[in-house]
């Protein structure tokens, strides 16, 4: 069965530059959610996005932004990185029928 | 604060006898919860989920078990299998306002041993 893909897996970056990471989502699922997993902790729910429109926001930055677009597929933004921002970043999509929601495989950010 | 509690960092078990992994949480709106397993270098899995409207969900050698009036549900396996070995999040969510966003616990480090 399709999974919720993620790029790219693994991400470098430089103090102060930007990245973008991907997310697309399975087939006929609405809803992304974005999680932020730093090291040894619990991911963080970042953001959350229904048919294109922003639904929820945790804590996240004023730095990142995200998007959905008609595809469903979503984009998180983040500028100006940090050191404290090298983490896994997890998206999640969920279907209207489903509770529950499904995983990608994580990009990793590092920021050097 | 931390809403979602696993306080067992690791638990190790032997092949074959059962597993139970806890997990206590704070937040009276959370009405549905959800454990996920996780391997390194990947994503969670979604493993069984439970609604605050019932007490038990049962899914082969997955079973979940809520205490509503304790605020604590667990996680039994059995029979366990050295494939079981992985980090388990508990996850719960407030269904009503928050579009099923997920708060996690810390997870816990399960181990089977042959």
């Amino acid at each position: 069965a399709a999974g919720v893909i993620q790029s790219p897996r693994h991400l470098i970056k430089e103090k102060r530059e930007t990245a973008t990471l991907k997310c697309y989502p399975i087939p006929r699922h609405d809803t992304v959610y974005w999680y932020q997993q730093g090291p040894g902790q619990d991911p963080q729910f970042l953001i959350s996005f229904y048919e294109k429109m922003q639904s929820d926001k945790g804590s996240i930055p004023d730095r990142f932004s995200a998007q959905q677009f008609s595809d469903y597929h979503s984009e998180l933004n983040m500028s100006s990185l940090e050191l404290g921002d090298s983490a896994l970043y997890f998206c999640a999509t969920k279907g209207v029928s489903y509770n529950e929601q499904f995983f990608g495989p994580g990009t990793r950010l590092t920021v050097l | 604060d931390q809403q979602v509690k696993q306080n067992s960092p690791s638990l190790s078990v032997q092949e074959g006898r059962i597993s139970i992994l806890n997990c206590d949480y704070t937040n009276s709106m959370f009405d549905y919860f959800l454990w996920y397993k996780k391997y390194p270098a990947e994503g969670p899995t979604f493993l069984i989920s439970i609604s605050s409207i019932k007490d038990k969900n049962e899914d082969g050698r997955f079973t979940v078990f809520l205490n509503k009036s304790a605020k604590h549900l667990s996680l039994h396996i059995v029979p366990s299998q050295p494939g079981d070995s992985a980090v388990y999040f508990c996850a719960a969510s407030d269904s009503g306002g928050s579009n099923y966003k997920l708060t996690f616990g810390k997870g816990t480090l399960l181990t089977v041993n042959p």
